[in-house]
């Protein structure tokens, strides 16, 4: 399995322009977390889905932010619109019932 | 709601020498903990994961303990290389499906 894919891997967006930042996570896994780093706040958790099922968004900051997972296979986080506080490296990872979680590489995305 | 925490922030050792890593967390009902590594602007890459039940776990020159009365773990790197530099966190996972992750050691290990 080649892992989690995150894309874009760098996104350079202006204000108020929408964000679509993308996942594919390991086959086989039935969790999937997005998270958000910076550098004042860390690792932050947005939302995490099981078997596809939104569980917990409270991390989410935002009406701005939403996210999707329409299939086991595929999940988009959105942002709409942008601003330069989103600034931020989005990681996905996936998991499988409990085991351990694996990172994608992640978005790094620039809002001016 | 849970609270991890890693101590030292920071941290730099010459190369050769053996070294640990603490994580601490305030509530023992956890699912597992898992230790990660990430490299500069790089994803986090998992190096040990300990289950509950478990008292510690070992890869090459890793080893991880867990004592979750205590609500510790440790991360023991032997022999360290500068390879080795990086940052690594801890993440506690409740209910098999939400990690809560602690704000990383910076580990430097110099030639």
């Amino acid at each position: 399995d080649a892992g989690v894919i995150q894309s874009p891997r760098h996104e350079v967006t202006e204000m108020g322009q929408e964000v679509t930042l993308r996942c594919k996570p390991i086959s086989g896994h039935n969790s999937l977390f997005w998270y958000r780093q910076t550098m004042m706040r860390g690792l932050e958790l947005l939302i995490y889905f099981n078997n596809n099922v939104p569980i917990d968004d409270s991390g989410m900051p935002e009406d701005r932010f939403s996210a999707k997972m329409p299939n086991a296979s595929f999940s988009t986080l959105k942002i709409q619109p942008s601003e330069p506080r989103d600034s931020a490296v989005y990681f996905c990872a996936s998991s499988w019932a409990g085991g351990a979680a694996f990172f994608g590489q992640g978005t790094r995305l620039t809002v001016v | 709601k849970q609270e991890v925490t890693q101590i030292p922030a920071a941290l730099s050792v010459p190369e050769g020498e053996n070294l640990v890593l603490n994580c601490s967390f305030t509530d023992s009902a956890i699912y597992n903990l898992q230790w990660f590594r990430q490299d500069p602007g790089k994803g986090l890459t998992s190096l040990l994961l300990i289950q509950s039940s478990q008292r510690e776990q070992t890869s090459g020159r890793l080893n991880a303990s867990l004592d979750k009365s205590s609500g510790r773990s440790t991360l023991y790197i032997a022999a360290s290389q500068p390879g080795d530099s990086a940052t690594y966190l801890c993440a506690v996972n409740i209910a098999g499906n939400q990690f809560y992750f602690g704000t990383g050691t910076s580990l430097t290990v110099i030639p």
